[in-house]
């Protein structure tokens, strides 16, 4: 089956510790993001990244971290400098072309304890 | 100003009404557009996308008024079922920024 996998699903971390959660699409798509979504917010963009080793800051960066080693995989970090990193986190992945379409993984949730 | 704005809703319609979602956009460069549905506690995924005037597909009915900045959705004989959480997106194209509403809550009664 192709598609975008994402793991945990739920996952729990004490303050003060970095985590990291897996991203993986077999889509065979150049272009992933990470998105995060908050009750009453609509998704803010934390990373992306066009192609391999190349990634850039989305628009809440702060506290993450990303890497793109290969086109299948983007993880990211969630690191203790993030002052709120309880979230819904979403992977997704755009299969390039004049449009946007983009298709998400199932998320993690993530609760810092 | 936020790029994209919804009515949250909560919109309670009962099975087989047609109901309406509208959305605004702030930025008038945005050419691409999207309808995404979200369940609670899943990930969103594309209902429909906008590209020209609109588009329909069975009974969701897309509609894009560039003048005026704002994209509707239009469910019609609504089926339990279509309860949900539905999104509009913008997006310039070939940009990777989409621009995310906070959702209309949809929920169709027996």
């Amino acid at each position: 089956d192709g598609g975008i996998t994402q793991s945990p699903k739920y996952l729990f971390r004490k303050e003060g510790q970095n985590v990291t959660l897996s991203c993986e699409q077999n889509l065979n798509h150049d272009a992933m993001y990470w998105y995060r979504q908050d009750p009453g917010q609509g998704l803010r963009l934390i990373y992306y990244s066009q192609i391999v080793n190349d990634f850039q800051k989305g628009d809440i960066a702060e506290g993450y971290s990303v890497s793109r080693e290969k086109k299948e995989s983007f993880p990211l970090t969630v690191t203790s400098a993030q002052k709120n990193p309880t979230a819904f986190y979403l992977c997704a992945s755009r299969n390039g072309g004049r449009h946007n379409e983009q298709f998400f993984g199932p998320g993690t949730r993530l609760t810092v304890l | 100003r936020k790029e994209v704005e919804q009515d949250p809703g909560p919109f309670n319609v009962p099975e087989g009404a047609t109901v309406a979602f509208n959305c605004t956009y702030s930025n008038s460069a945005s050419q691409s557009f999207f309808w995404y549905r979200q369940d609670c506690r899943k990930e969103p995924k594309l209902l429909m996308s906008v590209y020209s005037s609109g588009n329909e597909d069975g009974r969701f009915t897309a509609q894009l008024n560039r003048a005026s900045q704002y994209i509707s959705l239009l469910i019609r004989d609504s089926k339990l079922s279509d309860s949900a959480t539905y999104l509009c997106v913008a997006s310039q194209t070939g940009a990777n920024n989409l621009f995310f509403g906070t959702g209309t809550r949809l929920t169709v009664i027996p």
